[in-house]
């Protein structure tokens, strides 16, 4: 089955601790995307990846990394995180063709950094 | 800047035919995508225009008019399944921008 998963799908840690969200995606897809979904503001892109070793800042980067070591693998890295990080997250891979693309999310994780 | 408006929300009866609209204002454009997400749930992929006109699939369509900047969802034969957010969403290459969705609420 055609899937993107993500661990864990909820989380709560204080601030400061590092936490890393898994993301792995089984369609071969060279595109991923984490995105951050808060209460009226829709979806914000985090970071994107176009291939393995290539990454670069969506809208909302800052307090967050990412790596792209394996096409299957997504990681989103929070450093230090803060309390203005609780939010629910989504990974995302994509398939995209001449005036075409899917985008398959996965099934989230919900974030609460006290 | 960079931003997509659509309503906030949108009520119908089961049964009707509803329509979505999004207008958008982006720096770059390749295509405007819709996604339809449950309470708890995550997006999933409704539809993906690149060239105008209407694409159907379904009881669901959707148009786009590049030089107006303009899109729509059409949802016919509404079912109370029907009753979820819906996004907009514009492919800018590598960016994609998502609207702030319209929920819609399918009456009885």
């Amino acid at each position: 089955e055609a899937q993107v998963t993500q661990n864990p799908r909820y989380l709560i840690t204080v601030t400061g601790k590092k936490l890393t969200v898994t993301c792995s995606q089984n369609m071969n897809h060279e595109y991923m995307s984490w995105y951050r979904q808060d209460p009226g503001l829709g979806l914000r892109q985090i970071y994107y990846s176009m291939n393995v070793e290539v990454t670069d800042k969506g809208d909302v980067p800052e307090g967050y990394k990412v790596s792209r070591k394996e096409k299957r693998n997504f990681p989103l890295i929070l450093e230090s995180p803060s309390p203005n990080q609780t939010s629910l997250y989504f990974c995302a891979s994509k398939l995209k063709g001449a005036y075409q693309e899917t985008q398959y999310f996965g099934p989230g994780t919900r974030l609460l950094v006290l | 800047g960079q931003s997509l408006e659509q309503p906030s929300e949108v009520t119908a009866v089961e049964g009707a035919i509803v329509q979505i609209n999004c207008t958008y204002q982006t720096s770059g454009f390749y295509g405007l995508s819709w996604y339809q997400q449950h309470d708890g749930g995550a997006p999933t992929f409704l539809s993906y225009n690149a060239l105008d006109g209407l694409e159907e699939t379904g009881r669901f369509s959707s148009f786009l008019s590049r030089s107006d900047s303009y899109g729509y969802l059409l949802l016919q034969e509404l079912q109370m399944k029907d009753s979820a957010s819906y996004f907009c969403a514009v492919d800018g290459g590598f960016k994609t921008i998502f609207g702030a969705g319209t929920r819609l609420f399918v009456k009885a």
